[in-house]
C-alpha cells in the first residue's frame, strides 16, 4: 500500500475553512484515498473517501489532484468540535482490506 | 445498534500476566482488525482477519495472538504481558475485500501493564 505524508499539526480559526493536505505520491491506480478523524482518545471516525473524482458529503469535501499524487480534505466551516487528529489513508481493494494509519495531522480549531 | 463492542474497557495487569481482549460486531462484517495506539502516536495494526477462519499479521504482531471465533467475534490475547504493551487497543470491522465501505471502530480498551 502507498505511504502517505501529512503535516503533524495545523491551526484553523473557528468558522473558517480547514484545508488538510495529504501527499501520496506512490499511489497506484486501484488505491482509494480515505480520511478518518480521531477526537480525543475515541475510536477513529470515517469522514470520506474517493478514487479520482472530487467527493463531498455532509461532513467534508475531498479534492484529489488529477495525477492523484496528493489530496486535500476540506472542512468548510470549522468548529471547535472539529479539533481532532485527521488521518489520510490509501487502500488497495484486493489487499484484504488492510488499513494502515500513519501519524495524522492534529487540527487545532481556535476561537 | 451496538456496532463494535470491546471488553474490558480498562484493565491493569502485572508483568507476565495474561489476558484476552474481546471484540464483537453486529454489522455482519467479514473483516476485523486489532490496532494499538500509544500515547501521542497514530494507530498501528497488530492483526487482522479478512474473513471468518483467517487471520494475518499486521505491523506489530509480536507478543500477541488472535482468534476469529466466528464471524462476529475477534479476540486478542496477550500471553505474557510486558510494560511495552501498555496502550489503548482498538478493534474495528468492515464489510470485506473488494468493498469500499468504511472501517467501524470500537471505543477502545485501555491496558496498563505494571
Amino acid at each position: 500500500d502507498a505511504k502517505t505524508t501529512q503535516p503533524p499539526s495545523m491551526d484553523c480559526a473557528e468558522g473558517r475553512a480547514a484545508n488538510l493536505p495529504c501527499n501520496h505520491s506512490t499511489i497506484s491506480g486501484n488505491e482509494y484515498v480515505y480520511w478518518y478523524r480521531q477526537i480525543h482518545s475515541q475510536g477513529p471516525q470515517y469522514i470520506i473517501h474517493g478514487l479520482k473524482n472530487n467527493e463531498t458529503n455532509e461532513m467534508a469535501s475531498l479534492i484529489i489532484t488529477e495525477d492523484r499524487k496528493s489530496s486535500t480534505l476540506i472542512l468548510p466551516h470549522a468548529t471547535l468540535r472539529d479539533t481532532a487528529v485527521y488521518y489520510c489513508i490509501v487502500r488497495v481493494l484486493y489487499n484484504f482490506n488492510k488499513f494502515y494509519f500513519g501519524s495524522g495531522t492534529k487540527l487545532n480549531v481556535k476561537p | 445498534n451496538a456496532g463494535v463492542t470491546q471488553t474490558p474497557k480498562f484493565q491493569v495487569l502485572k508483568t507476565g500476566q495474561s489476558m484476552t481482549l474481546q471484540c464483537a460486531q453486529d454489522m455482519n462484517h467479514n473483516s476485523m482488525y486489532w490496532y494499538r495506539q500509544d500515547p501521542g502516536m497514530g494507530l498501528r495494526l497488530i492483526y487482522y482477519s479478512a474473513s471468518e477462519g483467517t487471520t494475518d499479521k499486521g505491523e506489530v504482531p509480536n507478543g500477541y495472538n488472535v482468534s476469529r471465533l466466528n464471524k462476529r467475534e475477534f479476540s486478542l490475547r496477550l500471553e505474557s504481558a510486558a510494560p511495552s504493551q501498555t496502550s489503548v487497543y482498538f478493534c474495528a470491522s468492515t464489510m470485506g475485500a473488494g468493498n469500499t465501505g468504511e472501517l467501524f471502530f470500537g471505543e477502545g480498551s485501555r491496558l496498563t501493564v505494571l
